[in-house]
C-alpha cells in the first residue's frame, strides 16, 4: 500500500521567511502527488498537483512543489510567507481510486 | 461555484444514537469519499463509493456504513455512536480520473456525548 510521511508536525517561520513542508511518499507505479490546505475550521482546498510533465509544479498563492522521483519526495515551498498562509497542509498520493494523506504540517507565521 | 455540501457543520449526539451524515455535490462526479480527521492522525478513509449503489471499505470501516441511492448524495452512518467516533468528518468527490484531485465539502464536527 502507498503511504505519506510529512516530516514535522508543526513549522514555525517568520514573515518573509522561505516556507519547506516536507513530504515524502512510497509508491509502486509513477504516482500522482497533492497538496492541500485547510484554514481554521474549513474543509481542505487544493494548493497544487503533479500528475505527469513538468516536475516544478507552481500551485495558488505563490506555492510550488517540485516532484523529485529518485528522492520520493514532494516537498512544498514558498519564497516568502505571509501572515495569511498560516493553516494546515496535507500531502496526498494516489492509490487507484483514492487519496492516502499525510497526517498534516501545521504551519505558524509570526510577525 | 461547484460545491460539495454537507448538511451540518456541528452536531451534538447521544451514546448508542443512530447518526446519519449527508453530503451533496453538484458537479456530477462519480466518486464520492468519507474521511474522518482527528489530530495528529491526519485523513483516515472510511469508506468511499465509485458509482451508484457501489461501495468501498477504506481504512477505517468499523462501525460505520454508507448508502449511495442518487448520484449525488454520499451518506455516511454511524449505527450505534460512541464516544471514539467524536471526530471532524470530511466527504469529497472526484470524478473518474484521479489526477484531478478531490473537491471537499466543509466538514462536519460530530460531538458524542
Amino acid at each position: 500500500a502507498q503511504s505519506v510521511t510529512q516530516l514535522g508536525s508543526h513549522v514555525s517561520v517568520s514573515e518573509g521567511a522561505l516556507v519547506l513542508l516536507r513530504c515524502n511518499y512510497s509508491s509502486s507505479v509513477p504516482p500522482y502527488l497533492f497538496w492541500y490546505v485547510q484554514y481554521p475550521n474549513q474543509g481542505l482546498q487544493l494548493l497544487l498537483k503533479y500528475t505527469t510533465g513538468a516536475t516544478l509544479v507552481k500551485g495558488i498563492n505563490g506555492f510550488e512543489a517540485e516532484f523529485k522521483k529518485s528522492e520520493t519526495s514532494f516537498h512544498l515551498t514558498k519564497p516568502s510567507a505571509h501572515m495569511s498562509d498560516a493553516a494546515e497542509y496535507f500531502c496526498a498520493v494516489s492509490e487507484r481510486t483514492a487519496l492516502i494523506f499525510g497526517k498534516g504540517t501545521t504551519l505558524s507565521v509570526s510577525s | 461555484d461547484v460545491k460539495v455540501t454537507q448538511s451540518s457543520r456541528y452536531l451534538v449526539k447521544r451514546t448508542g444514537e443512530k447518526v446519519f451524515l449527508e453530503c451533496v455535490q453538484d458537479m456530477d462526479h462519480e466518486n464520492m469519499f468519507w474521511y474522518r480527521q482527528d489530530p495528529g492522525l491526519g485523513l483516515r478513509l472510511i469508506y468511499f463509493s465509485y458509482d451508484v449503489k457501489m461501495k468501498e471499505k477504506g481504512d477505517i470501516p468499523e462501525g460505520y456504513s454508507v448508502s449511495r441511492e442518487k448520484k449525488e448524495r454520499f451518506s455516511l452512518i454511524l449505527e450505534s455512536a460512541s464516544t471514539n467516533q467524536t471526530s471532524m468528518y470530511l466527504c469529497a468527490s472526484s470524478t473518474r480520473q484521479v489526477g484531478y484531485g478531490y473537491t471537499f465539502g466543509s466538514g462536519t464536527r460530530l460531538t458524542v456525548v
